[in-house]
């Protein structure tokens, strides 16, 4: 069966840091990736996709890659801010979907002290 | 330009009951999703809709149901209710068309307690 796995529950790191969220999936062939985060009682946002064909994306602060080979996908968070705390979401896009439909992983919940 | 809006936000019911949430998407998005989300679960896929068809449906049982108008405003409906059917409902919508990745935005959800 399909499975998507994100390495823990809860991640706790110092402000400036470096976050690293592991996403892994199994039974699953992505055309792309895309993370999310969810703030508590929220809506998840969307981040940032990442195509099978692109080994790594960034966004400001935010770096994905995408390994199809490991059936793997790393979110780091460079320089990580207490306001960086929320839950962290991947999807990856099955080719046998449609738009609108995700899988998602558990999340991962991301803490950052001062 | 106007997000994904949900309503109600917040209702309680009770078992037995029926519930019926609403989303209206972004402006020119025609696909609509809905997914569940529980503490233990996390986010579970209920349907979609395109142009007021049902293209893609979860694994939940028939008391849940949905609809699209042709203005790609949805509703769902929740029918007999019971306590494992308390959970943040939400919805999603995409913008349809050529290149598009599927990118999902959501709504602030509806946070359905059934007592």
């Amino acid at each position: 069966s399909q499975k998507i796995e994100q390495n823990s529950e809860a991640l706790n790191i110092q402000e400036g840091k470096t976050a690293t969220l592991t996403c892994n999936y199994t039974n699953y062939s992505p055309a792309y990736l895309q993370w999310y985060r969810q703030d508590p009682g929220r809506g998840p946002v969307f981040l940032l996709l990442i195509r099978e064909n692109e080994k790594e994306k960034r966004k400001e602060r935010l770096k994905v890659t995408f390994d199809t080979t490991l059936k793997q996908s790393l979110f780091h968070i460079t320089a990580s801010q207490p306001a960086d705390s929320a839950t962290y979401l991947c999807a990856p896009f099955d080719r046998g979907s449609t738009l609108g439909r995700l899988y998602f992983g558990r999340g991962t919940q991301l803490t950052v002290w001062p | 330009k106007a997000g994904v809006t949900q309503t109600p936000r917040y209702l309680i019911k009770t078992r037995g009951q029926q519930v019926t949430l609403s989303c209206s998407p972004i402006s020119g998005h025609r696909s609509v999703s809905w997914y569940q989300q529980t503490p233990g679960q996390g986010l579970q896929f209920l349907f979609e809709y395109f142009s007021e068809t049902q293209r893609n449906k979860g694994n939940f049982p028939g008391r849940f149901s949905g609809r699209q108008f042709s203005n790609s405003r949805s509703e769902m409906n929740v029918s007999t209710l019971e306590l494992g059917d308390s959970a943040l409902y939400l919805c999603a919508s995409s913008l349809s068309g050529g290149g598009n990745t599927g990118e999902l935005f959501f709504g602030e959800g509806s946070r359905l307690t059934v007592l």
